[in-house]
């Protein structure tokens, strides 16, 4: 099946610092997007980002398909920022289809 | 702002009964999806429709019925619940599919199946 690796697993932050998270996956991506999980569970949208670079707030992701490899930057972290991050993709072979990683749990200590 | 709404947010079933779980939204949309999530893990797709009167199969329909009887309404069907669909389970809408649009997601529904 298709595989979503997204690292670190979990990250732990003073606030103020940046994140860089990863996202590697096994399929050529017609779609990919991250997504935020609330500590109490609840996921919303942060962006879209198939190729290229995209700018949104104080995130920033960058996706270079053909080495099927997405990061999602977080500049100066703070404490609301906590939660998990997950990665996801819509495989060429079946783009109906989203495809989550494990996601990467942030923490940003005051 | 765009809304779904999933009931029971919270299930306790027993082994071999029967499971619905409901999903309503207010968007307009014409995907909409079923995922579970795991203590730990990511989600994957259980079933999704684009139309009313039809469903699809996501990556894991085993054990599973999905009904669309209309637009705004998408329920997940567990005709005899086992353990191991203990879960937590999150509806979600589209106006074009997740190849281009935005995913929405429900609050989530909490089973648990002893």
């Amino acid at each position: 099946g298709q595989q979503v690796q997204q690292s670190p697993a979990s990250l732990v932050l003073q606030e103020g610092e940046n994140a860089e998270l990863q996202c590697n996956f096994s399929s050529t991506a017609t779609q990919l997007q991250w997504f935020y999980q609330s500590p109490g569970g609840s996921l919303v949208s942060l962006l879209s980002n198939p190729s290229g670079t995209k700018h949104t707030g104080r995130l920033t992701s960058t996706t270079v398909t053909k080495e099927r490899r997405s990061s999602l930057h977080i500049s100066s972290s703070q404490t609301t920022d906590s939660g998990t991050y997950l990665c996801a993709i819509a495989p060429m072979s079946n783009y109906n289809v989203l495809y989550f990683g494990s996601g990467t749990k942030l923490t940003v200590e005051p | 702002e765009a809304a779904v709404t999933q009931s029971p947010r919270s299930k306790v079933a027993v082994t071999g009964g029967k499971v619905t779980l409901s999903c309503h939204q207010t968007n307009n949309h014409d995907y909409m999806y079923w995922y579970r999530q795991d203590t730990g893990h990511g989600l994957r797709l259980i079933h999704y429709s684009y139309v009313a009167d039809s469903t699809e199969k996501g990556d894991i329909p085993d054990g599973y019925k999905a009904s669309r009887p209309s637009q705004e309404n998408f329920s997940l069907i567990l005709e005899l619940a086992s353990l191991s669909q203990t879960a937590v389970y999150f509806c979600a809408s589209s106006g074009t599919g997740t190849n281009t649009g935005q995913l929405y997601f429900g609050e989530g529904s909490k089973l648990t199946v002893l």
